[in-house]
């Protein structure tokens, strides 16, 4: 079974461009998670889809970040325009309707200078 | 307003050796606490979780202790090998492994040849 993918690894941009940042759930998965941990600290949850659904989305910091989920497959997280503190790594995450944990991707590197 | 606290950045400890792992909650209205395990560049990976209405879950090496009362859990590794050298999240939700998590900041083990 393949697991969560996310693209790209790492992203430099600098401040007031736009990224796009991308997550292939399980197959299968109906609940799409997107996390944040900036250097050190905690990793905090940003939104939480249900298929294609917006389920909770307390978590989002500003407008400036746009998360969709087209037909319940992959799932993008736009940032724009970009800040400094929007630097941290982006985790994306997948599990089964109504069963177990989470499963992580390898997260996403964003850096902006 | 930090409600699971890891109050220990980090960890050393011999090999063989008893690795002990702390993590204070705030909120008690969490029922599930969950131990995610996370290598450079990779994403968390679940490594063992406790409901609530127990106080102790077992799985191999990894042992996790729930205290309600005083608000704590621990994950304690017995014996301590070289490749648990790692960052160890602990997390808490709600209701469900499916609901959102709130992590900690993480503590750094590392097991000493």
């Amino acid at each position: 079974e393949a697991g969560v993918t996310q693209f790209p690894s790492h992203s430099v941009i600098e401040k007031g461009q736009t990224v796009t940042l991308r997550c292939d759930p399980i197959s299968g998965h109906d609940n799409l998670y997107w996390y944040r941990r900036v250097m050190g600290k905690e990793i905090k949850f940003l939104l939480h889809f249900v298929k294609e659904s917006k389920q909770d989305e307390s978590g989002m910091p500003n407008n400036r970040f746009l998360a969709e989920r087209t037909g319940g497959t992959y799932s993008t997280l736009k940032v724009q325009p970009a800040e400094l503190e929007d630097s941290g790594v982006y985790f994306c995450a997948s599990s089964p309707f109504g069963a177990g944990g989470y499963t992580f991707g390898s997260g996403t590197r964003l850096t902006v200078v | 307003d930090q409600q699971v606290k890891q109050n220990s950045p980090s960890l050393s400890v011999q090999e063989g050796r008893i690795s002990i792992l702390n993590c204070d909650y705030t909120n008690s209205m969490f029922d599930y606490f969950l131990w995610y395990k996370k290598y450079p560049a990779e994403g968390p990976t679940f490594l063992i979780s406790i409901s609530s209405i127990k106080d102790k879950n077992e799985d191999g090496r990894f042992t996790v202790f729930l205290n309600k009362s005083a608000k704590h859990l621990s994950l304690h590794i017995v014996p301590s090998q070289p490749g648990d050298s790692a960052v160890y999240f602990c997390a808490a939700n709600y209701g469900g492994a499916t609901n959102k998590l709130i992590f900690g900041t993480g503590t750094l083990l590392a097991v000493q040849p």
